[in-house]
């Protein structure tokens, strides 16, 4: 199994371009989520989905739009970026319905909008 | 969601044991402890989790006070492999984990 992945691992955008995060896991996991990091901090929950066709919002979802339309993929899309949004994004995934359930996360993917 | 606090960074040398604190005075009682750790420039990955009693994996043990009120994650013997975020999470019967701060555990040799 590959787990849990994230493309690309770099990005570097200009104010007000858009682009796609792509997330993706093969282990047949109902939940994901996307994450953002910024500079010594600990991560904020964008949005979160329970399975396909399925998402919610979580801490900070402006400026972010999900979608769910398989199990397997769930991509992060910005319409429009600013430099706000520069920070280091993972997606996670785990089995869904149990408090105990591990959530395995990518490896991240590092955007700088200028 | 119920709060954990953590200290903001601790020091150890390798091959001691490490203890990280985490209080958590408004857990419920659903609520798991969980802990994750963040190696530098890699996503979190899982260590342990526990619901009442102390529980033991490859990479750690976790001790739960009797009120659950608090919860020390253990590292038996530090490595420089260890130097990472720890991350202390209370997680409810959704699927959400939200990440504080975390406690910066730094490993000499």
């Amino acid at each position: 199994n590959a787990g849990v992945t994230q493309t690309p691992k770099f990005q570097v955008l200009k104010t007000g371009q858009s682009m796609t995060l792509q997330c993706a896991q093969d282990m047949n996991h109902e939940y994901m989520s996307w994450y953002r990091q910024d500079p010594g901090m600990g991560l904020r929950l964008i949005h979160y989905s329970v399975g396909a066709g399925i998402t919610d919002q979580g801490e900070v979802p402006n400026g972010y739009n999900v979608s769910r339309s398989t199990t397997e993929d769930f991509p992060l899309r910005l319409l429009s970026a600013a430099p706000s949004q520069t920070s280091v994004y993972f997606c996670a995934s785990s089995s869904t319905g149990f408090a105990y359930n591990e959530q395995f996360f990518g490896p991240g993917t590092r955007l700088t909008v200028l | 969601d119920a709060k954990t606090t953590q200290p903001n960074s601790m020091e150890s040398n390798e091959e001691e044991p490490v203890h990280l604190p985490c209080n958590h005075s408004t857990i419920s009682g659903t609520d798991y402890i969980h802990w994750y750790r963040q190696l530098p420039s890699q996503g979190p990955e899982y260590v342990i989790h526990g619901l009442t009693s102390n529980v033991n994996n490859r990479m750690a043990s976790l001790a739960i006070a009797e009120d659950r009120k608090s919860s020390t994650l253990i590292l038996h013997r530090a490595t420089l492999r260890d130097a990472a975020v720890y991350y202390c999470i209370l997680r409810d019967n959704t699927d959400k984990l939200i990440f504080g701060t975390g406690t910066r555990l730094q490993v000499f040799p």
